[in-house]
C-alpha cells in the first residue's frame, strides 16, 4: 500500500528558514497536501500541489516537488515561535473512482526557538 | 473553503457504553471522511461516508464498530459502539469537493475509562 515518509522533529531559531520533507511510494499520486496541527486543534490546510507542478509559493510558504524521487518538501521563511505545530504531509492517489481518501504521514513536530 | 464543525468536542465515557459523534459542514460536499488519530500518532482513515448509502470502511474497521450515517451532502455522524478504552482517541472528520481541497473539523477528543 502507499507509504508516506516524515522526519519527527525539527528544530529552528525564530527568523530562520525552516524545511520540512517528505517522501511517498504511491507513483499515482495526483495531489500533495501539507497540513498544520496545533496542540489541541484539527487540522489546517496549508496548501496543497498538484503532481503535474514543481513548485508552489504562497506568502511565507513554498512547496517544492520532485516527482522523480517522489519528495516533497514545505519551506516556511522567516519562522516565528506560532509556526510552532505539527505538519502533517498527505497524498492523494489517483484510484479512478474519484475518491478523495489521503494517506498521512506520521508529522513533523516544529519547534521554534527564541 | 469549507467550515466543518464537530459535536461533541470531547467527552469521557465509560466502557462497554456508545458514542455519536456529529459533523456538520457549511455547504455541501461531495466526500466526507472519519479519521482517528491516536495519542501522539498520524491519522488512520476509517471509512468513507457515502450519502444516501452504506459506508467504505477502511481494512481494520468495522459497520457494528463504527456504524456512520450520512442522510445528506452536509452532515455526517460516526458511532463508537461498545467502547474500551482502546478507543480513546481524536475523532476527525473531512469533507472534499472538486477543487479537491480536502478540510477537516477541530476533532472530537474521546476518553474511555
Amino acid at each position: 500500500g502507499e507509504d508516506v515518509e516524515q522526519s519527527l522533529f525539527l528544530s529552528v531559531r525564530e527568523g530562520d528558514s525552516s524545511v520540512i520533507n517528505c517522501t511517498y511510494t504511491d507513483s499515482s499520486s495526483t495531489y500533495l497536501y501539507w497540513y498544520k496541527q496545533e496542540p489541541g486543534a484539527g487540522l489546517q490546510l496549508l496548501t496543497y500541489i498538484f503532481s503535474n507542478m514543481d513548485m508552489k509559493q504562497d506568502q511565507r510558504l513554498t512547496v517544492l516537488l520532485n516527482k522523480k524521487d517522489k519528495h516533497l518538501s514545505l519551506r516556511i521563511a522567516d519562522t516565528q515561535t506560532g509556526d510552532s505545530a505539527i505538519y502533517f504531509c498527505a497524498e492523494r492517489g489517483d484510484s479512478g473512482a474519484g475518491s478523495y481518501q489521503l494517506t498521512f504521514g506520521k508529522g513533523t513536530k516544529l519547534s521554534v526557538i527564541p | 473553503s469549507a467550515v466543518i464543525s464537530q459535536k461533541p468536542s470531547r467527552d469521557i465515557c465509560q466502557r462497554g457504553t456508545s458514542l455519536t459523534i456529529q459533523c456538520q459542514v457549511d455547504s455541501q460536499v461531495t466526500m466526507m471522511f472519519w479519521y482517528r488519530q491516536q495519542p501522539g500518532q498520524s491519522l488512520t482513515l476509517i471509512a468513507t461516508a457515502n450519502q444516501g448509502s452504506e459506508a467504505t470502511y477502511e481494512s481494520g474497521f468495522v459497520i457494528d464498530k463504527f456504524p456512520i450515517s450520512r442522510p445528506n451532502l452536509t452532515f455526517s455522524t460516526l458511532t463508537v459502539s461498545n467502547m474500551s478504552p482502546e478507543d480513546s482517541s481524536i475523532y476527525l472528520c473531512s469533507a472534499g469537493d472538486a477543487t479537491y481541497e480536502q478540510y477537516f473539523g477541530p476533532g472530537t477528543r474521546l476518553t474511555v475509562t
